[in-house]
């Protein structure tokens, strides 16, 4: 079975400044999909960044980056310039790439992100 | 567009009552999601459909549970009988062709007294 563990509960970082998420997974399966979702205060989930496995190049949306390292089963997030409104849970979740696993996402516990003015 | 729209947001009733959680996913979207969130399980799918077929709903936690997509722009949740330990936020997500969910709900808090 898949697991996926966030080893940092809280992190927290000055406006503008840079913070770096961790994400760790442990899988036998060389296809898979690995994803960051967002959840503000006001529990609404929102999907930041998705990464297929099979691509070496590492995912970028704006100020989010992945540092995605297949050998090491890393998946950090990097979140540039942090604004106030990226405080938030923030979940690492895995997929599976067989079609047979359905739509099951695999979360991580979550991390409590602070950004501090 | 309105983005995934649940209602009710927030649902307190007595353990046995019978509840019903909605969902109205984004226009276009072909794949829906129900998703459970506790402190101790973190978030769990329940039920995915596609094209209003339920495809997984093998976490589906047991019989009192059962879900519904009677068209692509209506999905229900439903619980009967109620029990405490099915207090939770219940999370409705969407996506275009996708087998992740994009987009969430803002969910529906669930207490069972």
């Amino acid at each position: 079975a898949q697991t996926v563990t966030q080893s940092q509960p809280e992190m927290s970082v000055q406006e503008a400044e840079t913070v770096t998420l961790s994400c760790t997974y442990d899988t036998s399966e060389s296809d898979y999909y690995l994803f960051w979702y967002k959840q503000p205060p006001s529990r609404q989930m929102i999907l930041v960044i998705r990464q297929e496995a099979y691509k070496q190049q590492n995912a970028t949306e704006n100020r989010f980056s992945v540092n995605f390292q297949k050998a090491a089963k890393s998946f950090s997030l990097k979140i540039s310039d942090s604004q106030l409104g990226d405080a938030a849970m923030y979940f690492c979740a895995y997929r599976s790439g067989k079609e047979t696993s359905g739509s099951r996402l695999t979360f991580g516990e979550g991390t409590q992100l602070t950004v501090n003015p | 567009d309105a983005g995934v729209i649940q209602s009710p947001r927030h649902e307190v009733t007595e353990m046995g009552q019978e509840v019903t959680l909605r969902c109205k996913p984004i226009s276009g979207h072909n794949s829906l999601f129900w998703y459970r969130q506790t402190m101790m399980r973190g978030l769990e799918l329940l039920i995915y459909f596609n094209n209003n077929v339920p495809i997984d709903d093998s976490g589906m936690p047991e019989d009192r549970f059962s879900a519904k997509m009677p068209n692509a722009s209506f999905s229900t949740l439903k619980i009967q009988p109620s029990e405490p330990r099915d207090s939770a936020v219940y999370f409705c997500a969407s996506s275009f062709r996708g087998i992740w969910p994009q987009h969430f709900g803002d969910g529906t808090r669930l207490s069972i007294l």
